[in-house]
C-alpha cells in the first residue's frame, strides 16, 4: 500500500538555486527518515525525524516532520552538483506491513 | 569490512536457472531486511527477518526463497524466476525495527532474460 506521496517527482536546477521536497501521507508516524541513493548504490541515511514539528539541519540540508506527524519535507540552500541523486522519504508505522517508502525524487543539479 | 555487503552486485540468469543472493552485516544489527526495486516503482519490502521472527509481503511469489542462519547473513534463494522480476536487490540492516534507520547494501543488479 502506497502510504506516502512524494512531491516533485523530478526536479533539475542550477547550481545555486534553493530547493524543496515534499513527503505527505494521510496516516500518522511514529518517524521518519529521508535517504539519498546514488546510481547502482543503495540508499544512505540522511536522517530521521521523530517528533511532530521537529527541524533537523545537516549542513545545506534541512529536514522538518510536520506536527501531526503526518508529513515531511527536505529544504536544500544553494545546491551543488553533488546533491544529484532520488531522495527517499520512509515511514515506520506499528509493523512492518506497514514500513512504506515514497516513489522518490530524481534531483538533477547542473553545474 | 563494516556496514553490509552484498554479492553478486550483478548478475543474469535464464529463466530456468537457480541462483543464490547473499547478504553480510557487520554491524551488530539485529534485523535484516530484502527489498525489490524496479524502474519508476516505490521500494517494494519483500522480506523481514527480526530476531529471528520472518515477516513476509503476502505478494511476493514463491519463486523468491529468504533463509537467514543468523544475524549476520540473509540469503534470497532465485528459482525460475520471470523477465519481469529484472530489478536491483537491496538487503538492509536495521537494529530494532518499525522505522528505525536502515543500513543498505549496495543491491545487486538482477537480469533475467
Amino acid at each position: 500500500t502506497q502510504l506516502l506521496e512524494q512531491s516533485p517527482q523530478f526536479l533539475s536546477i542550477q547550481e545555486g538555486e534553493n530547493l524543496t521536497v515534499y513527503c505527505n501521507s494521510s496516516s500518522v508516524f511514529s518517524s521518519l527518515q529521508w535517504y539519498r541513493q546514488e546510481p547502482g548504490e543503495g540508499p544512505v541515511l540522511l536522517v530521521t525525524v521523530v517528533t511532530g514539528g521537529e527541524v533537523k539541519k545537516l549542513k545545506r540540508l534541512t529536514f522538518q516532520f510536520g506536527d501531526a506527524r503526518k508529513d515531511s519535507s527536505l529544504h536544500i540552500t544553494a545546491a551543488q552538483p553533488g546533491d544529484t541523486g532520488l531522495y527517499l522519504c520512509h515511514a515506520g508505522g506499528t509493523s512492518y506491513g506497514k514500513l512504506t517508502f515514497g516513489q522518490g525524487t530524481i534531483l538533477t543539479v547542473h553545474p | 569490512e563494516t556496514g553490509v555487503t552484498q554479492t553478486p552486485r550483478h548478475l543474469v540468469m535464464g529463466m530456468t536457472n537457480k541462483k543464490s543472493l547473499k547478504c553480510e552485516q557487520h554491524l551488530g544489527h539485529n534485523a535484516m531486511y530484502w527489498y525489490k526495486q524496479s524502474a519508476k516503482k516505490p521500494l517494494e519490502l519483500m522480506f523481514v527477518y527480526s530476531l529471528e521472527e520472518r515477516v513476509e509481503n503476502n505478494s511476493v511469489p514463491s519463486r523468491f526463497s529468504p533463509e537467514c542462519p543468523n544475524s549476520s547473513h540473509l540469503f534470497l534463494h532465485l528459482h525460475t524466476l520471470q523477465p519481469e522480476d529484472s530489478a536491483l536487490y537491496l538487503c538492509a540492516s536495521s537494529q530494532g525495527g518499525q522505522g528505525y534507520g536502515y543500513t543498505f547494501g549496495s543491491g545487486t543488479r538482477l537480469t533475467v532474460v
